[in-house]
């Protein structure tokens, strides 16, 4: 079972490109995250999305948007790159939204640089 | 709103010795309470959870919790830590009526040999 995969791994981006960062679960969960880890600032939510088909933005969505097609894909987009999105991005997913005490399942991350 | 503070940014400790992650938050609600282990070049996982019941909550690789209702903490716990157990600890809350986490800014366990 690989859970949550994400790529690219790492990516040297320069400013102003677009960019798309893929998301996929096979564990059929509905809810779905996308995090960005800064040193010292810990993990901030960017956008989320309940179910296929709806999305919500999160604590800091300037600059990035998302889109659920189906169940497993999570895809997260920069239209046009700023050294400030530099950040390592963790795309996440549980089980069923609206529920308090599902914890949160992981991918490896996107390091990602701007320049 | 919730919030979740994680009191220290470093914690640098010997192998076997005990540790104590700190975990303090704040909340006009009922909250479900999460820890995370991320270790170096990886995702975050679960550690341990609480969510009802007796407030000390065993996890994953020695570790325990404790849940301290009227000193809004969450302290995580291990008797005796490893050089494995270097990583980044997160704490996490969940109010009632929401299902998306707050995370505190990580600890960072640091077990020197």
């Amino acid at each position: 079972i690989a859970g949550i995969t994400q790529a690219p791994t790492s990516q040297i981006l320069a400013a102003g490109r677009r960019m798309t960062l893929r998301c996929t679960q096979d564990m059929r969960h509905n809810a779905m995250y996308w995090y960005r880890q800064d040193l010292g600032l810990g993990l901030r939510l960017i956008h989320y999305s309940n179910t296929a088909g709806t999305t919500g933005k999160g604590e800091v969505p300037d600059g990035y948007s998302v889109s659920r097609a189906n169940t497993d894909d999570f895809p997260l987009t920069l239209a046009s790159a700023v050294p400030s999105q530099t950040s390592v991005y963790f795309c996440a997913s549980s089980e069923q939204a609206g529920v308090p005490y599902n914890e949160q399942f992981f991918g490896p991350g996107t390091r990602l640089t701007v320049l | 709103a919730q919030s979740v503070t994680q009191l220290d940014s470093q914690v640098p400790v010997f192998e076997e010795a005990p540790v104590e992650l700190r975990c303090n938050y704040s909340s006009s609600v009922s909250v479900y309470l999460f820890w995370y282990v991320q270790y170096p070049n990886q995702g975050l996982q679960l550690l341990l959870k609480y969510l009802s019941g007796s407030t000390l909550v065993k996890g994953i690789n020695g570790f325990e919790a404790e849940f301290n209702k009227s000193q809004t903490s969450f302290h995580l716990r291990k008797p005796s830590v490893h050089i494995s157990d270097t990583a980044e600890y997160f704490c996490a809350v969940t109010p009632l009526g929401s299902y998306i986490p707050t995370f505190g800014r990580g600890t960072s366990l640091i077990v020197h040999p």
